[in-house]
């Protein structure tokens, strides 16, 4: 158990619909990330909270939104679902930026049909 | 544009042989390497990082070594155990204010270690 927890583990959903998707950081971690994994695809970046505030956007599609809340875990909403959003969405955290490595979660599989 | 490139998507080595995972890269604006392991149905673990200011860097059996006018980084593995057996992605940032902005992935290395 890496201590970032994240559900669900798995969501199946139809195209056109609305999924959250959230994430719990480890304990004391302050930073939370969130990266895509499609098929033959490396990990991309979506977005990074800090504290609350948003810090750093990637890759992330407009029907794509995030937030952290005080409690610090985070949810990221996908909207208007494509079968191409159809991925490993995980989440990482960390306390000090990537210096020592993010914490990643084992992250939850989206299937769009 | 893919700038973290690993362009061998498989990996064979013996056990107790050196396992040696490459990985290229594009923007010359990185300067922080790390590499991630990934068993199936977890998330990736971080395993050894280097700093552009190094050329190499060691943690036990794990060594990385960086070779920046090539834009090339490597990762040994020796000598190699069947627990190796993984998923490895090479990932780099250019953030070196530490943490801002996410990392670059590469799209991983299958490694297989044959007993």
């Amino acid at each position: 158990d890496s201590g970032v927890t994240q559900t669900p583990k798995h969501l199946i959903t139809a195209t056109g619909q609305r999924v959250t998707l959230r994430c719990s950081p480890r304990s004391g971690d302050l930073s939370v990330y969130w990266y895509q994994q499609s098929l033959d695809q490396g990990l991309q970046f979506l977005i990074q909270y800090y504290n609350g505030e948003e810090r750093a956007k990637g890759n992330i599609l407009e029907r794509f939104s995030a937030q952290q809340f005080p409690d610090l875990h985070s949810e990221l909403n996908l909207s208007s679902l494509e079968l191409g959003d159809s991925a490993l969405y995980f989440c990482a955290s960390s306390d000090r930026g990537f210096w020592s490595g993010y914490t990643f979660g084992s992250g939850t599989r989206l299937t769009v049909v | 544009d893919q700038q973290v490139k690993q362009n061998s998507p498989s990996l064979s080595v013996q056990e107790g042989r050196i396992s040696i995972l490459n990985c290229d890269y594009t923007n010359s604006m990185f300067d922080y390497f790390l590499w991630y392991k990934k068993y199936p149905a977890e998330g990736p673990t971080f395993l050894i990082s280097i700093s552009s200011i190094k050329d190499k860097n060691e943690d036990g059996r794990f060594t990385v070594f960086l070779n920046k006018s090539a834009k090339h980084l490597s990762l040994h593995i020796v000598p190699s155990q069947p627990g190796d057996s993984a998923v490895y992605f090479c990932a780099a940032s250019g953030a070196s204010g530490g943490g801002a902005d996410g990392l670059t992935f590469g799209k991983g290395t299958h490694l297989i270690i044959q007993p």
